[in-house]
């Protein structure tokens, strides 16, 4: 069973780092694209970052690009997302999101992890 | 980037309604769309992909049909448990980008 979950998440203050982890299970880690995607409370759905299966492809969304940092450790079957300089608008759940390798859209999701930036 | 457009953004139905939401993309996209459905405090799950196909385990009264710029996610017989938020999301980019959101609520 594919199986993705999230840690890291809490509350920071505005200009603090945090860095989430996804675990992944249930499947060749090393074979998939992943992605972040996040969620504002009471808003929609975000596209964050992605990175390929070998870390070879690297892209940001232009609200975190310079910010935040996608890397990921097939070896420890883990996927990560270093956030630096958070504002209060990156306040919001934060998935990590299996790329389907045919379709290439997500195809598995984990439960997400909160992240709050406030004083 | 390109720009999805939802619609509506929320709707109000009753039990056994026939349900249709549109995306609409500022540029063609092939069939690279995918539409999520998601319930509070849970994670989007996938029920359409490339457009038209059925994820499984899907019931069979959602249906997805468009190609291009012009998209629509279809519930035949809204069910109780379909009140829900759907969203789209076009992967023919590299920046992905879903499309606003709509809320199906109970009429």
């Amino acid at each position: 069973e594919v199986q993705l979950v999230e840690s890291g998440g809490g509350l920071v203050k505005p200009g603090g780092s945090l860095r989430l982890s996804c675990a992944a299970s249930g499947f060749t880690f090393s074979s998939y694209s992943m992605n972040w995607v996040r969620q504002a409370p009471g808003k929609g759905l975000e596209w964050v970052s992605s990175i390929s299966s070998s870390s070879s492809y690297i892209y940001y969304a232009d609200s975190v690009k310079g910010r935040f940092t996608i890397s990921r450790d097939n070896a420890k079957n883990s996927l990560y997302l270093q956030m630096n300089s958070l504002r209060a608008e990156d306040t919001a759940v934060y998935y990590c999101a299996r790329v389907s390798p045919r379709i290439r859209d997500f195809d598995y999701w984990g439960q997400g992890t909160l992240v709050t930036v406030s004083s | 980037d390109i720009q999805m457009t939802q619609s509506p953004s929320s709707l109000s139905a009753s039990v056994g309604d026939r349900v249709t939401i549109t995306c609409r993309a500022s540029q063609g996209i092939r069939n690279d769309l995918g539409w999520y459905q998601q319930k509070p405090g849970k994670a989007p799950k996938r029920l359409i992909y490339a457009a038209s196909s059925l994820q499984s385990g899907v019931p069979s009264r959602f249906s997805g049909s468009g190609s291009g710029t012009e998209f629509t996610l279809t519930i035949s017989s809204l069910q109780p448990e379909d009140f829900a938020t759907y969203y789209c999301l076009q992967h023919n980019s590299y920046h992905l980008t879903f499309g606003g959101g709509t809320k199906v609520e109970i009429k």
